[in-house]
């Protein structure tokens, strides 16, 4: 099982709507939660960083944790084609190492 | 803004070069990490630094060794190169102690062929 679980995608979303991106993570004492988005041929980018369990928005952006279902996600609303990214989860975890998921791709259509 | 920068953009060496990546931050950032992302493996850590002249093997060490000389130099070095090493290299820092880590800011990344 791997630590940090991600649907690979593509999700496809029409412009303009929100974006649903899951994360599920197998260590309960992980303690942050972050979520990076990385253009094609690019570094990844911090968008979003959550450490307590509940809802965290940053404009468009609004990251969810529940430490008790071990699970974080993502949404976008008012999604744009220059959402149109990979979108990868990372969590710190009790062994002191950044884990990274595999990535969902988002593709967003006119 | 932190600003985490990478000597090469890209990179063309011959097998059995000896290859040297370095990355500099300038937030005065205690960690410092090293990674390769390859299509359809993600991002798999090499090594990291959390503070001058420490390391830790991270996930895949063989054939890479690093040198953190200053708090804010941190340089990856394949002391062999492989074709089996043609990869991304992304360097990132993040603020922390050797027990609690913050986000990590990601360098533009190496993009190295070995020939």
């Amino acid at each position: 099982q791997k630590e940090v679980e991600q649907n690979s995608g593509p999700l496809s979303v029409p412009e303009g709507a929100i974006a649903s991106l899951n994360c599920t993570y197998s260590d309960r004492g992980s303690q942050s939660f972050f979520w990076y988005r990385q253009y094609s041929g690019k570094s990844p980018e911090l968008i979003m960083s959550i450490y307590s369990n509940g809802d965290k928005e940053d404009g468009r952006f609004t990251a969810q944790l529940n430490k008790a279902s071990q699970y974080v996600s993502l949404l976008i609303r008012d999604s744009q084609p220059s959402d149109s990214a990979t979108y990868l989860c990372a969590v710190y975890d009790s062994w002191g190492k950044f884990q990274f998921g595999a990535g969902t791709q988002v593709v967003v259509t006119p | 803004d932190v600003k985490v920068t990478q000597s090469s953009r890209y990179l063309v060496k011959r097998t059995g070069e000896k290859v040297f990546l370095e990355c500099v931050q300038d937030m005065d950032h205690e960690n410092m990490f090293w990674y390769r992302q390859d299509p359809g493996l993600g991002l798999r850590l090499i090594y990291f630094s959390y503070d001058v002249k420490m390391k830790e093997k991270g996930d895949i060490p063989e054939g890479y060794s690093v040198s953190r000389e200053k708090k804010e130099r941190f340089s990856l070095i394949l002391e062999s190169a492989s074709t089996n090493q043609t990869s991304m290299y992304l360097c990132a820092s993040s603020l922390g102690t050797p027990r609690r880590s913050y986000e990590q800011y990601f360098g533009p990344g190496t993009r190295l062929t070995v020939t």
